[in-house]
């Protein structure tokens, strides 16, 4: 079975300041997907980041970031210079096989106040 | 990117009646579909996956006689609430399995129908 987890349930940042939401994890499979989904107060869900596996180099898109440790099963989001549209729900996923079902985690409430 | 919609966006029903929530890829061809349930300020639980041409496959725990599923193109799943109870307003989200440039599938998610059962 896979599991995620995320035990941040709420975290706040002041805007352009930086932030890192944790994640860790536990599958059986060598290689996999993960994921960082950010849901804000439309519900709609917009993929943030995503990073392979077998890949050792960290998965980066612009102001988002990953810090991914394989043998540590943690997968962290740092988001950098901070704006109050990135107020959102965030969630990470893993996904063992492309196309498959996604596992998430319980989710971190991101808050960026002014 | 690859577009998914979902209709309605919001639905008021009376318990017992039945609602239909529909979900379609706009622009690109999908053979698996999946369906996911949220409570508020939860995460999203997987009820279902669709295949298009075949029978879903439900998670543990999902009435597959209450939450009926029917994927009958590549561009087309649809969710039947039977009977509906108070107790299955939710916010339902579908996704779509496809490639968009990429070598390799991704879910695209629709915007997800708020179902309010009274």
């Amino acid at each position: 079975a896979q599991t995620v987890t995320q035990s941040q349930p709420e975290m706040s940042v002041q805007e352009a300041e930086t932030v890192t939401l944790s994640c860790t994890y536990d599958t059986s499979e060598s290689n996999y997907y993960l994921f960082w989904y950010k849901q804000p107060p439309s519900r709609q869900m917009i993929l943030v980041i995503r990073q392979e596996a077998y890949k050792q180099q960290n998965a980066t898109e612009n102001r988002f970031s990953v810090n991914f440790q394989k043998a540590a099963k943690s997968f962290s989001l740092k988001i950098s210079d901070s704006q109050l549209g990135d107020t959102a729900m965030y969630f990470c996923a893993l996904e063992w096989l492309s196309g498959s079902r996604l596992t998430f985690g319980e989710g971190t409430q991101l808050t960026v106040n002014p | 990117g690859a577009v998914v919609s979902q209709h309605p966006s919001w639905v008021i029903c009376k318990s017992g009646t039945s609602v239909k929530i529909e979900c379609r890829s706009l622009d690109f061809q999908a053979t698996t579909m999946f369906w996911y349930r949220q409570f508020p300020k939860q995460s999203l639980m997987l009820m279902a996956t669709s295949n298009e041409g075949s029978k879903a496959t439900y998670e543990q725990g999902v009435e597959k006689d209450k939450f009926l599923i029917n994927h009958a193109s590549l561009t087309l799943s649809t969710l039947t609430v039977t009977s509906a109870h108070p107790e299955d307003s939710s916010f339902y989200i579908c996704s779509a399995v496809g490639r968009q440039g990429r070598s390799v599938d991704e879910q695209f998610f629709g915007p997800g129908t708020r179902l309010t059962v009274l």
